[in-house]
């Protein structure tokens, strides 16, 4: 299977600032890799799809970049509501793998 | 609205088996791929089982094969999840999730709330 290599594992940040989270591929996955959001008790929530494509209702200020092997996923301007885990997910391969996922903390 | 629920969940015996199931609603749930994902306690996510919109095409993790047996219910929009010989290290929280075509994309982009599996 694809391992997905996500980091960091946590991170304290405060309102308004920009955050970045890394996952990296075992083998390259072209560009499917998409991102969720987490919160307790919750379904994951969709933010965005390959790689780069903003899921329909999600704000700008969630980006995401990368290509191959390498992705990052960009909260510019932290809001309350953005405090929650996130991780990544490939779609290269049946057998989809996850990142182990990153929790965003109030500094 | 789309929607994924599940049920079945429980507290389990090692050794026993359960049964989870998943209703969908809200879209035509005969023309899409589903997913079993779960997550252990403090864990990451874990792919479970895959199977395709027809129900003839079933791929399962290495953690589960031989053990789980994943099928539909085109005609009721029912996911199964027949799970035998349970572990300890099958403890988690079950999730059903539909792989969605996004401009071309597949990309799993529903999931159900998940129901929980302990077994002890």
């Amino acid at each position: 299977d694809i391992q997905m290599t996500q980091s960091p594992s946590s991170l304290s940040a405060s309102v308004g600032d920009s955050v970045t989270i890394t996952c990296r591929a075992s083998q390259s996955i072209t560009i499917h890799l998409n991102w969720y959001q987490q919160k307790p008790g919750k379904a994951p929530k969709l933010l965005i799809y390959a790689a780069s494509n903003l899921q329909s209702g999600v704000p700008s200020r969630f980006s995401g970049r990368g290509s191959g092997t390498d992705f990052t996923l960009t909260i510019s301007s932290l809001q309350p509501d953005d405090f929650a885990t996130y991780f990544c997910l490939q779609s290269y391969s049946i057998r989809r793998t996850f990142g182990q996922g990153t929790k965003v903390e109030v500094k | 609205q789309v929607q994924l629920v599940e049920s079945g969940g429980g507290v389990v015996q090692p050794g026993r088996s359960l049964r989870l199931s998943c209703a969908a609603s809200g879209f035509s749930f005969s023309s899409y791929v589903m997913y079993w994902l779960r997550q252990a306690p403090g864990k990451g996510l874990e792919w479970v089982a895959f199977i395709s919109s027809d129900g003839s095409n079933k791929y399962y993790a290495d953690s589960v094969k031989g053990r789980f047996t994943n099928s539909r219910d085109n005609s009721n929009n029912t996911l199964y999840l027949q799970m035998d010989s349970l572990r300890v290290e099958d403890t988690a929280l079950y999730f059903c999730a539909r792989d969605g075509l996004i401009r071309g994309h597949a990309v799993i982009d529903v999931w159900g709330q998940g129901t929980l599996v302990a077994v002890s």
